[in-house]
């Protein structure tokens, strides 16, 4: 998966606790995606963005979840108050730049959140 | 409608057998076609990249793609048990990724 790095793998939280995912991109990647998949379903769109900007948010809910990519380390997903209905499995993505050429998104091998 | 439709499965075809997988799309910005393959409970896995539309192959897969009929199809010959995951279609105009909502192919030794 081209060194997209996602911790932790699994990860259990209580109801009305908070989540925190984390993804490192690949080296010199400045663009990540968020997806959600749940049980038998397809990825879903969250939030695109690049270093220190949120480009598209469209597919967040606009309530409880956030995502940040700072200029400095990884990019996290936040995940507030957590509810059974928040498991799933959290993939990340990263890709090199927008133009043509490099633009096929890599991704990481995922973060299973279990609320309990 | 939804941006991109991938053909329902689960698929269940017999080793050696030759595969057809297939989405069509419906937003004309798209220009650029990925597939990946996922295994259970593993990340999607980049499988092929095109940007035209026409054929591309890479060992027993080919990706076709038709721009004109906004149709893009995976094909795998002498398919293995090892190819039994859920193969989803990608694609992209300027930003973000749409996928598929992937099909489950299963090859039966």
């Amino acid at each position: 998966n081209a060194g997209v790095m996602q911790n932790p793998r699994h990860l259990v939280r209580r109801r009305g606790q908070e989540a925190r995912l984390r993804c490192s991109p690949v080296k010199g990647h400045s663009h990540v995606y968020w997806y959600r998949q749940l049980p038998e379903e397809g990825l879903k769109f969250m939030v695109y963005l690049q270093k220190e900007n949120i480009i598209d948010e469209s597919g967040m809910p606009k309530e409880r979840f956030s995502a940040e990519f700072p200029k400095e380390g990884p990019s996290i997903l936040r995940i507030q108050q957590v509810v059974r209905g928040d498991s799933a499995a959290y993939f990340c993505a990263s890709s090199h730049s927008q133009g043509a050429g490099n633009t096929e998104a890599f991704f990481g091998q995922g973060t299973r959140l279990t609320v309990v | 409608q939804k941006e991109v439709e991938q053909d329902p499965g689960p698929l269940s075809v017999p080793e050696g057998a030759i595969v057809s997988l297939n989405c069509t799309y419906s937003n004309s910005a798209f220009q650029y076609f990925m597939w990946y393959r996922q295994y259970s409970r593993k990340g999607p896995e980049l499988l092929m990249y095109t940007y035209s539309s026409g054929n591309k192959e890479d060992g027993r897969f080919t990706a076709q793609v038709d721009k004109s009929s906004k149709y893009i199809s995976l094909f795998i010959r002498d398919s293995q048990p090892s190819d039994s995951a859920t193969y989803l279609c990608a694609m992209r105009g300027y930003q973000k990724v749409t996928f598929g909502t992937g099909t489950k192919l299963q090859v039966i030794p």
